[in-house]
């Protein structure tokens, strides 16, 4: 059975820059939340998706969004890079909504912003 | 107070040696409990979750959890050098129950 597999692995954007990362869940799995993991902070919050809609949003700002697609892929997009964007983006997915059950974490994208 | 708190360590432990990890939270009413284990330049990976007070055991794994004095623990017996590495608690909390994440304490086991 396939992970949760996350594109693409590594990135380098410039500041002012616009990404889209992308995350495609475990088959059948139709709840995706997003992290942002830095040193300092840890894994922080982003959003979680349930067959389509927004289930819960952290306190990142509005550059921060994401969508769910209809098979259950996540999109995460970050407009205006910042330096302090650079970190390790975690997809993980759930079969079932909310943060009662746990997570299968994909492999991860990591944001270098020059 | 930071809702969710770890020794950062580095907690070193014998191999063969029993490693505990200890966690303790804010928000009382919190309802799921989880360990995570990432090795460096990993993604994390679960290894235990438990939601109501004691002990739940899964191998070598104890996941021991106090409600009343607000922290979870994760005991590693005959712990391997293969245990080496971040050991992540998470705590659902607040109203909209957002999974609240520590930052980890190192273990390194010594052969």
């Amino acid at each position: 059975k396939a992970g949760v597999t996350q594109t693409p692995r590594y990135l380098i954007k410039t500041r002012g820059q616009q990404v889209t990362l992308s995350c495609s869940p475990i088959s059948g799995h139709r709840s995706v939340s997003w992290y942002q993991q830095t040193p300092g902070q840890g894994l922080q919050f982003l959003f979680e998706y349930f067959s389509e809609t927004q289930r819960n949003k952290g306190n990142f700002p509005g550059r921060f969004s994401g969508r769910q697609f209809s098979n259950s892929r996540s999109e995460m997009n970050v407009s205006t890079l910042e330096l302090g964007d650079s970190a390790l983006y975690l997809c993980a997915s759930s079969s079932l909504a909310g943060t009662d059950y746990g997570y299968t974490f994909g492999s991860g994208t990591r944001l270098t912003v020059v | 107070q930071k809702e969710v708190e770890q020794n950062s360590g580095p907690l070193s432990v014998p191999e063969g040696a029993i490693a505990s990890l200890n966690c303790t939270y804010s928000d009382r009413g919190s309802q799921s409990f989880f360990w995570y284990r990432q090795y460096s330049g990993k993604s994390p990976e679960l290894i235990m979750f438990i939601y109501s007070n004691g002990d739940k055991e899964d191998g070598r794994f104890t996941a021991q959890l106090n409600k009343a004095s607000q922290y979870v623990s994760l005991l590693i017996r005959d712990s391997q050098p293969s245990d080496s590495a971040t050991y992540l608690c998470a705590v659902n909390a607040g109203n909209n129950r957002k999974l609240i994440w520590g930052l980890g304490t190192s273990l390194a086991v010594n052969p």
